[in-house]
């Protein structure tokens, strides 16, 4: 049964650039969840995609945008890279209805 | 605003030595509680799910319990396997399905 899985595992990117993430839900899930966590905090809640469409969002700015597919896999994109969005980059599949998040082992995004 | 609050920020154990980590919570509703165990470079791996205040779980060495207030994530005679950073994550009854992280406690275990 394969989890979580994320894709690329390391990203280096320069201020301004543009950049897409990821995630494959484990097997049977319908709703994913991205998360930002910077080095030694706990993860940041990003924005939720169900049924193709964001449903919530955190406290984030209109740079970061995302992606659901009718597979259930998504796609976070991150425009105008800043210094302070390097980070571990989370992505977290679960059923409706508020079943256990299972998270990937995420994308380390280094901006330079 | 939903918030979680872990403490402490960091603990050092001998390898033996019980001790309890501690999660403090405000919600509009609990819906759930969530314990998880990060190892670095790693995602967060599920551990535990509490739904009410009393309620109890258990897994080898982990015993995570739940109030009105607070979650206390107990570690019984730990292992240097079981360093890891603990995160205590709440979802809330009107919030959909999205889920809020506290920081976390970082575990070591020393031999």
């Amino acid at each position: 049964d394969a989890g979580v899985t994320q894709s690329p595992t390391h990203l280096i990117k320069t201020r301004g650039q543009q950049v897409t993430l990821r995630c494959s839900p484990k097997s049977g899930h319908d709703t994913v969840s991205w998360y930002q966590q910077a080095l030694g905090q706990g993860p940041q809640f990003i924005f939720q995609y169900y049924e193709e469409e964001e449903r919530q969002r955190g406290n984030f700015p209109d740079r970061f945008s995302g992606h659901q597919f009718p597979n259930y896999s998504s796609e976070l994109n991150v425009n105008a890279l800043l210094l302070g969005d390097s980070a571990l980059y989370l992505c977290a599949s679960s059923l409706k209805g508020g079943s256990p998040l299972h998270f990937g082992n995420g994308t380390r995004l280094t901006v330079t | 605003e939903d918030q979680v609050t872990q403490s402490p920020e960091a603990l050092r154990l001998q390898e033996g030595e019980s001790s309890s980590l501690n999660c403090s919570y405000t919600v509009s509703g609990l819906r759930g509680l969530f314990w998880y165990r990060q190892d670095p470079g790693k995602g967060p791996e599920f551990l535990f799910t509490l739904y009410s205040a009393g309620e109890e779980k258990e897994k080898e060495r982990l015993k995570a319990t739940l109030t009105k207030k607070e979650s206390f994530l107990h570690i019984t005679a730990p292992k240097p396997e079981d360093s890891a950073t603990y995160l205590c994550a709440v979802q809330a009854a009107t919030s959909y399905d999205k889920v809020i992280f506290g920081p976390g406690t970082s575990l070591s275990v020393i031999p």
